[in-house]
């Protein structure tokens, strides 16, 4: 069973408008989670986690332990956030990373 | 310089040729595990380990295995490659203590024909 569920497997938004990339989780214990970012043609980068609270590059993530959710957040769009994200949870205990599919953000200028 | 090493980066190879991509850490992880990376399918976990002499199957595991002798290396082994093994494969490592991230290799571009 997948643990790590992203919805959308494209989204294209306009450059400007407001951004967001959803991921939900299913996992029993308290998990770690965290936003990785993939540009055209280069690894996987972090981009966010959950337990610092932070804001890279004008994303934020929230995470929702009664919607299971920690969905990826921006006001205003960029082209050069066009990128593939990929949400991850790690647990706690078995210390294992899961990814979700992975969603492709396209912004259009 | 703090890093995953994966080795080669691209690979065309035959039906049935073994082979073995590599893939080195100098962070002192414990944690190492491989994905492959196909169009529409993401990322898919194949083995991970958690510590020397430590491995476990991941979603994807048939047709692929690896070994933890040492806690730097972790090689992907593909016995008997097949044309569906084509794909973009990553390691990644981390160590096993919260709030911590994966590190990622650049990948490995393997071709099967």
């Amino acid at each position: 069973a997948q643990r790590v569920t992203q919805p959308e497997k494209l989204l294209s938004v306009f450059k400007g408008a407001p951004v967001e990339l959803k991921c939900n989780y299913s996992y029993s214990g308290s998990p770690e989670l965290f936003w990785y970012v993939q540009y055209s043609r280069q690894r996987l980068q972090l981009l966010l986690r959950h337990i610092s609270r932070e804001s890279i590059k004008g994303f934020t993530a929230d995470l929702n332990k009664g919607e299971t959710s920690f969905h990826l957040k921006k006001p205003f769009a960029q082209e050069e956030d066009s990128a593939m994200y990929y949400c991850a949870l790690k647990e706690n205990y078995g210390q294992n990373f899961v990814f979700g599919p992975g969603t492709r953000l396209s912004v259009l200028p | 310089e703090a890093q995953v090493t994966q080795n080669p980066r691209y690979l065309i190879t035959v039906t049935g040729k073994k082979l073995t991509v590599t893939c080195s850490q100098n962070m002192n992880h414990e944690y190492m595990s491989w994905y492959r990376q196909d169009p529409g399918l993401g990322l898919r976990q194949i083995y991970y380990s958690m510590n020397v002499e430590v491995t476990d199957k991941g979603d994807v595991p048939e047709g692929y295995k690896v070994s933890r002798k040492e806690k730097r290396n972790f090689p992907l082994i593909l016995e008997s490659p097949s044309p569906n093994q084509t794909s973009l494969y990553f390691c990644a490592s981390s160590y096993s203590t919260v709030n911590t991230e994966a590190f990622f290799g650049q990948g490995t571009r393997l071709t099967v024909v």
